[in-house]
């Protein structure tokens, strides 16, 4: 169980170009959902908390005008990078959590990440 | 500044042998830690968890160890095996932090396993 799947694993495009990624909890309703990002040898870092129904939290940092997050549904939340530069270049993993929004000592899991890479 | 420190980049291990693996945290507000097993392209694998009103939480050949007056957990993983190797995280999270996130995971820079056979 607590599978999640993020879409598409891999994507390689020209600068300026918007990138959207996809996180689907697929046997469970996740109200949150978190995006993070991971640079070579570094550790994952939280970018923003993602919740069903309202306004993504951004962690400092991170411009909330770049990296477009969009909780639709229980399941799914969007990642969208705008106008991507190869600075953008990067692991981006989401993770969902079980349980409702109060109930934050459950365990995170996550997608298998996107290998994000900018020409 | 790193609230949670995995000081160990790597460690190497004889396939049977015990691997632990460990981790250090700064903030007290820290109630519930986590181990993640990570492969090469894959997301992180949740592994075990244990809730900071505890001092050890075993399942099957893992076993979480956590020392709250040092500010130390450790993994154990007893007999270790060659598909255990992978890339090791520590993460922490609290009911509530300094910004008011509830429950954001606080990751270490994580530890390579090899386990040799």
């Amino acid at each position: 169980g607590a599978v999640v799947s993020q879409h598409p694993s891999w994507v390689i495009c020209k600068s300026g170009t918007s990138v959207k990624i996809e996180c689907r909890s697929l046997d469970f309703q996740a109200t949150t959902m978190f995006w993070y990002r991971q640079f070579p040898k570094q550790s994952l870092m939280l970018m923003a908390t993602s919740n069903e129904g309202s306004k993504a939290t951004y962690e400092q940092g991170v411009e909330k005008d770049k990296f477009l997050i969009n909780h639709a549904s229980l399941t799914l939340s969007t990642l969208t990078v705008t106008s991507a530069h190869p600075e953008d270049s990067s692991f981006y993993i989401c993770s969902a959590r079980v349980g409702q929004g109060d109930q934050v000592n459950q365990p995170q899991h996550f997608g298998d990440g996107t290998r994000l890479s900018i020409l | 500044d790193q609230q949670v420190k995995q000081n160990s980049p790597s460690l190497s291990v004889q396939e049977g042998r015990i691997s632990i693996l460990n981790c250090d945290y700064t903030n007290s507000m820290f109630d519930y830690f986590l181990w993640y097993k990570k492969y090469p392209a894959e997301g992180p694998t949740f592994l075990i968890s244990i809730s900071s009103i505890k001092d050890k939480n075993e399942d099957g050949r893992f076993t979480v160890f956590l020392n709250k007056s040092a500010k130390h957990l450790s993994l154990h993983i007893v007999p270790s095996q060659p598909g255990d190797s992978a890339v090791y995280f520590c993460a922490a999270s609290a009911r509530r932090l300094a910004r008011g996130s509830q429950g954001n995971l606080i990751f270490g820079k994580g530890t390579k396993l090899s386990v040799k056979p």
